[in-house]
């Protein structure tokens, strides 16, 4: 099946630098990818929409500006936690929705876990 | 906030004994997916319904879509260790590509 990759699969930093994720998927392309983040034993939360070459869509309550979503190539997109907080410490997982002759499902990456100390 | 909820929260079975989650909507979908997560690991796609009263199979899990297309089902027969995991459905609505998850239901078996 489609492979999605994300980079670094863990992370810890300190209060108030900015962290940069990497999504990939790796053997098809992607118009269309998804961040999400989860808290423990929650479900997943979508923030966002990243399409490739326009701006991502957020999901209400997403301060845009803290999550900055960059899609530029159709098997690239990075989220940048910026000016990170003990409270952004969570999962975050990305997903992509592949083109035409990819099923139609989304294929997740082995997610990111973010600890802000 | 989160519009798909899924019941129960969790459960504990003793392996052999049958398991399902519901997964229940406020509005219609138009399509609904199902995914396993291993704790510690990340959602894997498990199958996806589109019509009303859709019901499909793969070996000991049985999926089903409501004739509403508001609702669905997972039931597991004769559980594993290896059925272990969090179940969340996860739902489209209208042509968007965007999926909204249930609240999941995590599974416990025990030996």
């Amino acid at each position: 099946g489609a492979v999605v990759s994300q980079h670094p699969s863990r992370v810890i930093c300190k209060s108030g630098t900015s962290v940069k994720i990497e999504c990939r998927s790796l053997d098809f392309q992607a118009t269309t990818m998804f961040w999400y983040r989860q808290f423990p034993k929650k479900s997943l939360m979508l923030m966002a929409t990243s399409n490739e070459g326009s701006k991502a869509t957020y999901e209400q309550g997403v301060e845009k500006d803290k999550f900055l979503i960059n899609h530029a190539s159709l098997t690239l997109s990075t989220l940048t936690v910026t000016s990170a907080h003990p409270e952004d410490s969570s999962f975050y997982i990305c997903s992509a929705h592949g083109l035409a002759g990819v099923t139609d499902t989304q294929y997740f990456g082995p997610g990111t876990r973010l600890t802000v100390l | 906030g989160q519009q798909v909820m899924q019941i129960p929260q969790y459960q504990h079975v003793q392996e052999g004994e049958d398991f399902t989650t519901y997964c229940n909507s406020s509005t219609t979908l138009s399509n609904i997916q199902w995914y396993k997560q291993r704790p510690g690991g990340h959602p894997v796609f498990l199958i996806q319904l589109v019509k009303s009263g859709e019901v499909k199979k793969q070996k000991r899990l049985t999926f089903q879509f409501g004739e509403a297309k508001k609702n669905s089902s997972l039931h597991i027969t004769a559980t594993q260790t290896t059925d272990v995991g969090t179940y969340f459905c996860a739902g489209r609505k209208g042509n968007t590509d965007k999926l909204i998850f249930g609240t999941g239901t995590r599974l416990q078996v025990f030996p």
